[in-house]
């Protein structure tokens, strides 16, 4: 069975200061892992995926996450936090073969000026 | 490209009501989820679509509610009757089927439907 676990229902951090939204998972297998974000009041935006390869992936605004086989984790994580990246934030996994997506409870990031 | 349509954006109800959710997915696109968001269990796939075709309904909570997907551009999510602990915020999401079944493709979420049961 898969799992993704969040441990961190909310994430602070200053503008300009470097951020980190954790994840770990569980799977049989090889992973899939994405990261998406959502802002209030709309749907969830997709920002990156890890699918094979590099194990730094690069996404959308300046994000980027580290798959860590052996921790079984998938960190996202940006440079230089804006206040404009406050949002809520999902890790999923899926399963290598299965196409249904299963996501992480989420990390609220707020970003203060 | 329109994107994940979804409607209504807003339905307030009274409890014992049919309320219907509809979704049209992205052009193409022959794989089609429901999720459901609430504060306390998050996010949680109700079902799932390919070519048509319900594939997984396990996360269904009970007989009250149904869906369907009767065409290619068209799905909808029933709720018959409605109880308020049925409000929520919906979703649905679309995403290209890939031949090799490889699981690499990206969901494209709608922007929801959220639901208030009185």
């Amino acid at each position: 069975a898969q799992s993704v676990a969040q441990p961190e229902d909310q994430v602070n951090v200053a503008e300009g200061n470097p951020l980190t939204v954790k994840c770990t998972y569980s799977v049989s297998g090889n992973p899939y892992l994405f990261w998406y974000v959502q802002y209030p009041n709309r749907g969830l935006q997709f920002l990156l995926k890890y699918i094979t390869g590099d194990n730094l992936v690069k996404g959308s605004y300046g994000f980027e996450a580290e798959f860590n086989k052996s921790q079984t984790s998938f960190h996202l994580k940006k440079p230089s936090a804006l206040v404009s990246d406050s949002a809520l934030y999902f890790c999923a996994v899926r399963e290598t073969g299965a196409n249904n997506l299963f996501f992480g409870t989420g990390t609220r990031l707020t970003v203060i000026p | 490209d329109a994107g994940v349509i979804q409607s209504p954006r807003h339905e307030v109800t009274e409890m014992g009501q049919e309320v219907t959710l509809r979704c049209k997915p992205i052009s193409g696109h022959n794989s089609l989820f429901w999720y459901r968001q609430t504060m306390m269990r998050g996010l949680e796939l109700l079902i799932y679509f390919n070519n048509n075709v319900p594939i997984d309904d396990s996360g269904m909570p009970e007989d009250r509610f149904s869906a369907k997907m009767p065409n290619a551009s068209f799905s909808t999510l029933k709720i018959q009757p409605s109880e308020p602990r049925d409000s929520a915020v919906y979703f649905c999401a679309s995403t290209p089927l890939t031949r090799d079944y490889s699981g690499a493709n990206v969901l494209t979420f709608g922007a929801g439907s959220r639901l208030t049961v009185l």
